[in-house]
């Protein structure tokens, strides 16, 4: 079946250091995939997303390449800021008997001091 | 506009009761989808409508879980005589295009569920 893979958090940054966040996945054809972030007290919303080979998906200063050949989606910024502190979730949405049900992975929590 | 709405936010609830849980979906999104995420856990799908039929209700961990969804708006998620590993944040979000393989989720805030 189709899974999602993701760093163990918590990450600990000071403000303006670089970040990546590890996503790989596994999944039969041809998913597409998601970011989705949640800040404290808020519900999961999309951050970016990539439906095929080599997109790159972009929000927020947050950029993420679609690559097939490492079935990898790692999340990356060039500078956070302490509110990009959230949980960020990686997820895919590929065929699942019929339909796409997005598998999610178990989300990696950022901390950025100031 | 108005995002997906849980209710209720929190419940704590004793062991062997039945408890159940509310979403009300962002209007016009056809499609539903019903989510529980343990503590330190993914997100773990359990049920997902298009329109008021449930293509996929794979996820259902048990049959003490039940989901509806009626006029293909409100759907309600009962879980019977629950129990303590029942505790989680159970959540509900909704996509335009339900089903496909591009179509985002709108997630609500959950409802956060104590078993004691």
């Amino acid at each position: 079946g189709n899974s999602v893979t993701q760093m163990e958090g918590p990450v600990t940054l000071s403000e303006e250091a670089f970040l990546t966040i590890n996503c790989t996945y596994t999944a039969t054809g041809y998913p597409s995939l998601f970011w989705y972030v949640q800040y404290p007290g808020e519900g999961l919303q999309l951050l970016l997303k990539a439906t095929k080979a080599d997109d790159k998906g972009s929000n927020k200063g947050f950029e993420a390449t679609y690559r097939k050949e490492t079935t990898s989606f790692h999340l990356e910024k060039g500078s956070v800021q302490v509110s990009d502190s959230a949980v960020y979730f990686c997820a895919l949405s590929g065929a699942s008997g019929g339909s796409y049900i997005p598998t999610f992975g178990r989300g990696t929590s950022l901390i950025v001091h100031p | 506009g108005a995002g997906v709405s849980q209710s209720p936010s929190n419940k704590v609830t004793e062991k062997g009761k039945d408890v159940e849980l509310r979403c009300d979906p962002i209007s016009g999104h056809t499609a539903l989808y019903w989510y529980r995420q343990r503590l330190g856990q993914g997100l773990e799908f359990l049920i997902y409508f298009q329109g008021n039929s449930a293509p996929d209700k794979s996820g259902l961990p048990s049959d003490r879980f039940s989901a509806e969804r009626t006029g293909e708006s409100v759907s309600t998620l009962t879980i019977q005589r629950t129990q303590q590993e029942d505790s989680a944040v159970y959540l509900c979000a909704s996509s335009s295009l339900g089903g496909q393989l591009n179509s985002p989720l709108h997630f609500g805030n959950g409802t956060r569920l104590t078993v004691t």
